[in-house]
């Protein structure tokens, strides 16, 4: 079956532009997390929605960032005004549920690069 | 601040030997753990998970986690130049659903 898709695989942006990020999770998975990955460095939570529950968004690092899931699969990561700093991997993962023992799927990222 | 800490490495092991993967953890209310396995430019994918003390085997691989010492390790018997890549530790915070903690990775390097 299919994966966790991400679009677009890369962007180059300037920086003060805005970006959106899609996630298009594994059919049937309830649990959708956004990271970032910096160069060289873990993975940063940045935020999880389960089902039709508030989103978790306190790894958001400003309020430059949002996210939005619609009908409860599709998901769309916004960064406004970008900064270099933003210069990232950000990766989607989804899950059957968000219990503690739910396995994440990861997609393939998006390579942001602000100029 | 909840933390999971890894050595950044490279570790280097000749092919054939063992690995020795380990991760530290600050939550004590933590309980899933969780090995990802990322090579250069790629995503993470699961390797192991592992929710109770001691050891559990998969393969070559071997999840150890001991909560007392809030320590889990990832041994990997027989390394292969394809073992070759980053290995993450990843823990859930505590009554956060299935929020993960990342460490920063280790760097494995399986020399033929």
């Amino acid at each position: 079956g299919a994966g966790v898709s991400q679009s677009p695989s890369n962007k180059v942006t300037e920086k003060g532009k805005d970006v959106e990020l899609r996630c298009d999770p594994i059919s049937g998975h309830t649990a959708l997390y956004w990271y970032r990955q910096s160069l060289g460095q873990g993975l940063e939570f940045l935020i999880y929605f389960q089902g039709n529950s508030a989103p978790d968004k306190s790894g958001l690092p400003s309020d430059r960032f949002s996210a939005e899931r619609t009908g409860g699969s599709v998901s769309t990561l916004t960064i406004q005004r970008t900064q270099q700093e933003d210069s990232a991997v950000y990766l989607c993962a989804s899950s059957l549920a968000s219990g503690i023992q739910e396995t994440q799927y990861f997609g393939p990222g998006t390579r942001l690069l602000v100029l | 601040q909840k933390e999971v800490e890894q050595n950044s490495g490279p570790l280097s092991v000749p092919e054939g030997a063992i690995a020795s993967l380990n991760c530290t953890y600050s939550d004590r209310g933590s309980q899933s753990f969780f090995w990802y396995r990322q090579y250069s430019g790629k995503s993470p994918e699961l390797i192991m998970f592992i929710y109770s003390n001691g050891d559990k085997e998969d393969g070559r691989f071997t999840a150890q986690l001991n909560k007392a010492s809030q320590y889990v390790s990832l041994l990997i018997r027989d390394s292969q130049p394809s073992d070759s890549a980053t290995y993450l530790c990843a823990v859930n915070e505590a009554n956060q659903g299935g929020k993960l903690i990342f460490g920063q990775g280790t760097e494995l390097s399986v020399k033929p």
